[in-house]
């Protein structure tokens, strides 16, 4: 079983809609990364957090730590913000809190 | 100014060779990763440097594989007898430190490695 499980594995959407992408794991974190990645691009950064909730335009994240879940929305959602979304954890006590542990990514599909 | 560069984006070999692959961190980044992520996966850590000294390498998969970053700042990784079962996209990723707090990584393009 991974430590890091994402939910759905694909999603497509219409424009407009609002998108839940769900992250569980089973490990004691430091901290919890909501991550992009387009296709043929690198990852880019969307949130840490380690409590609550933080917002960023359209994009929302919520951790709760002692269900161990987070979840990833967005808010009217648009073609461009088709790509893969990956939850990734700082694992607690691993010498550096920044090395992370991997979702397998939900693949977005935001059609007109 | 610049993010994470990596070099080359693109690189085909054919099985038994040597490959290298160039990571340019972002300046005064102390920490750098190398993580491996094979197609339909998430990424997989390969190893950390924290300053020039390896602080983990715990997910170099064997002895084929070596990393260095002899002056704390550009990270070369190492691949001897490359097999098919090395193509993937080789992610470096830097951070102001390794935490805690844990700090936002910086994630380069990648570098795709195909071995025929």
């Amino acid at each position: 079983k991974n430590e890091v499980e994402q939910s759905p594995q694909n999603l497509t959407a219409q424009e407009g809609e609002f998108i839940t992408i769900n992250c569980s794991y089973s490990v004691g974190i430091s901290a919890l990364h909501w991550l992009q990645q387009h296709p043929g691009g690198g990852i880019v950064s969307l949130f840490m957090l380690s409590s609550g909730k933080k917002k960023h335009g359209r994009l929302i994240a919520t951790i709760n730590i002692q269900e161990k879940h987070s979840s990833l929305h967005i808010t009217a959602s648009h073609p461009r913000d088709s790509a893969v979304y990956i939850c990734a954890v700082s694992l607690r006590g691993t010498g550096t809190a920044s090395k992370l542990t991997f979702g397998t990514g939900t693949r977005l599909q935001v059609t007109l | 100014g610049a993010g994470v560069s990596q070099t080359p984006s693109n690189k085909v070999t054919e099985k038994g060779k040597y490959v290298e692959l160039r990571c340019d961190p972002i300046s005064g980044h102390t920490a750098l990763y190398w993580y491996r992520q094979s197609l339909g996966q998430g990424p997989e850590f390969l190893i950390y440097f924290q300053g020039t000294g390896a602080a983990d390498d715990s997910g170099l998969p064997n002895d084929r594989f070596f990393a260095v970053r002899p002056e704390g700042s550009v990270s070369t990784l190492k691949i001897q007898r490359t097999e098919r079962g090395d193509s993937a996209v080789y992610l470096c990723a830097s951070s102001p430190r390794p935490g805690p707090p844990v700090s936002p990584l910086h994630f380069g393009n990648g570098t795709r490695l195909t071995v025929t």
